[in-house]
């Protein structure tokens, strides 16, 4: 257990909807980043947040996007759902976001019918 | 866009053999880690390296930077069932923010 909660676990819904997809980081880590991982693409960096503030953005698309509460928790929302969006979506956190340590969750399986 | 190329992409070999995955790109990275991955789990961290030319041991793994810092090998003496996994390696690119480029990894089965 790495300390790093996601949920849903498994989401399932159609096309053109939208999900919100939780995280909660490892207790005073400061850190969340989300990621997407799929079949043809590997494992892919969306954005990263510290502190609440967005730090750096990956390949996240325009209908994607995140924010970090103060709690530290953190939602990632996915809009206008596309067949091509069903993947794994894991959250991470590390301490300070520089290159240390992440502590990956367990991911949420999105599947969009 | 930097890229990370993992090989090979699968590995079937028996319980007692040695292998070595290997992770290769053209950009030079500040550092590089190396992952294990589970069915239905999150990657775990197994380690960072950060100098040219180092290398990291982790029981029966042995991890190396190349000297320019552009590439990467992770071998396992004596593979075990329990090795079996994902293995992914991610790159920083140097300054800036933390951007980390993941490989599209290698899927190890240890058959027993």
């Amino acid at each position: 257990d790495s300390g790093v909660t996601q949920t849903p676990k498994h989401l399932i819904t159609a096309t053109g909807q939208r999900v919100t997809l939780r995280c909660s980081p490892r207790s005073g880590d400061l850190s969340v980043y989300w990621y997407q991982q799929s079949l043809d693409q590997g494992l892919q960096f969306l954005i990263h947040y510290y502190n609440g503030e967005e730090r750096a953005k990956g390949n996240i698309l325009e209908r994607f996007s995140a924010q970090q509460f103060p709690d530290l928790h953190s939602e990632l929302n996915l809009s206008s759902l596309e067949l091509g969006d069903s993947a794994l979506y894991f959250c991470a956190s590390s301490v300070v976001g520089r290159g240390d340590t992440q502590y990956f969750g367990p991911g949420t399986r999105l599947t969009v019918l | 866009t930097q890229l990370l190329e993992q090989s090979p992409q699968f590995l079937s070999i028996q319980e007692g053999e040695n292998l070595t995955v290997y992770c290769n790109s053209s950009s030079v990275f500040s550092s590089l880690q190396w992952y294990r991955q589970e069915p239905g789990e999150g990657p775990v961290l197994l380690v960072t390296v950060v100098t040219g030319g180092e290398v990291k041991k982790l029981k029966r793994l042995t991890f190396q930077f190349g000297d320019a810092r552009k590439d990467s090998s992770l071998h396992i003496t004596a593979a075990q069932t329990g090795d079996t996994g994902l293995y992914l390696c991610a790159g920083a690119s140097p300054g800036g923010s933390y951007i980390p480029t993941f490989g599209r990894g290698t899927s190890l089965i240890v058959h027993p």
